[in-house]
């Protein structure tokens, strides 16, 4: 099984829908991260979570809200889906023990928006 | 805030070639990650550099940070058709994972 989960693995939704995506981690990691990568713009960090309390925006967090449901859970949710949210999402986990750390990815979850 | 050029934007080689692809900074690093990605799909680890100088190297390929900290270099030594996919350089500057990647070199190897 993998040790960073992300479902669904591909979703197609219409403009103005809500959808969420899931994040499931069996590291036992405290720090959590969503990423959003298109084409010629690499990835880029939307929010990130220290601990089950501690939720922050990243870069481009415009349109999108998290919620830390547990250690091992983190998901992103899109209120109300546009168009150029159409993008593959991954979801990343580290650990904050002992200096600078491995982050590990989940395998993605392709978003289009039509 | 962080930038970080990665080169070249693509590359194709030879079979059995070497080849190099860069990563610089605009800022002193706490880390500097690489991974590779195939095509459409999940990110795959190959090497995190820390202190200044280290180099490292996992089967026929060896990454290095310079002393300032600011640059790296991902090399492969002969390259196989294994090898090809999009490498990614993502920088830590501030020691709590929140990576700032670079827009990725694709690379094709030909046989």
């Amino acid at each position: 099984d993998a040790d960073v989960t992300q479902t669904p693995r591909n979703r197609i939704t219409k403009t103005g829908k809500r959808i969420m995506l899931e994040c499931s981690q069996t590291k036992g990691h405290d720090r959590m991260y969503w990423y959003r990568q298109d084409p010629g713009l690499g990835l880029r960090l939307i929010y990130y979570s220290f601990d089950v309390k501690d939720i922050n925006k990243g870069e481009i967090s415009d349109g999108y809200s998290v919620s830390r449901q547990a250690q091992a859970k983190f998901s992103l949710s899109l209120e109300s889906a546009i168009p150029n949210q159409t993008a593959l999402y991954f979801c990343a986990t580290s650990d904050s023990g002992g200096g600078n750390t491995e982050a590990f990815f989940g395998q993605g979850t392709r978003l289009t928006v039509v | 805030s962080q930038e970080l050029e990665q080169s070249p934007q693509s590359l194709i080689v030879q079979e059995g070639k070497n080849l190099t692809i860069n990563c610089t900074s605009s800022k002193t690093l706490y880390g500097l990650y690489w991974y590779k990605q195939k095509y459409g799909e999940g990110l795959i680890f190959l090497m995190m550099l820390q202190k200044g100088g280290e180099e490292k190297s996992h089967e026929k390929i060896t990454a290095k940070l310079d002393e300032k900290k600011q640059q790296s270099s991902l090399h492969i030594t002969a390259s196989q058709p294994s090898h090809a996919g999009i490498y990614l350089c993502g920088a830590d500057d501030t020691g709590f994972q929140k990576l700032v990647f670079g827009t990725g070199t694709r690379l094709l190897v030909s046989p």
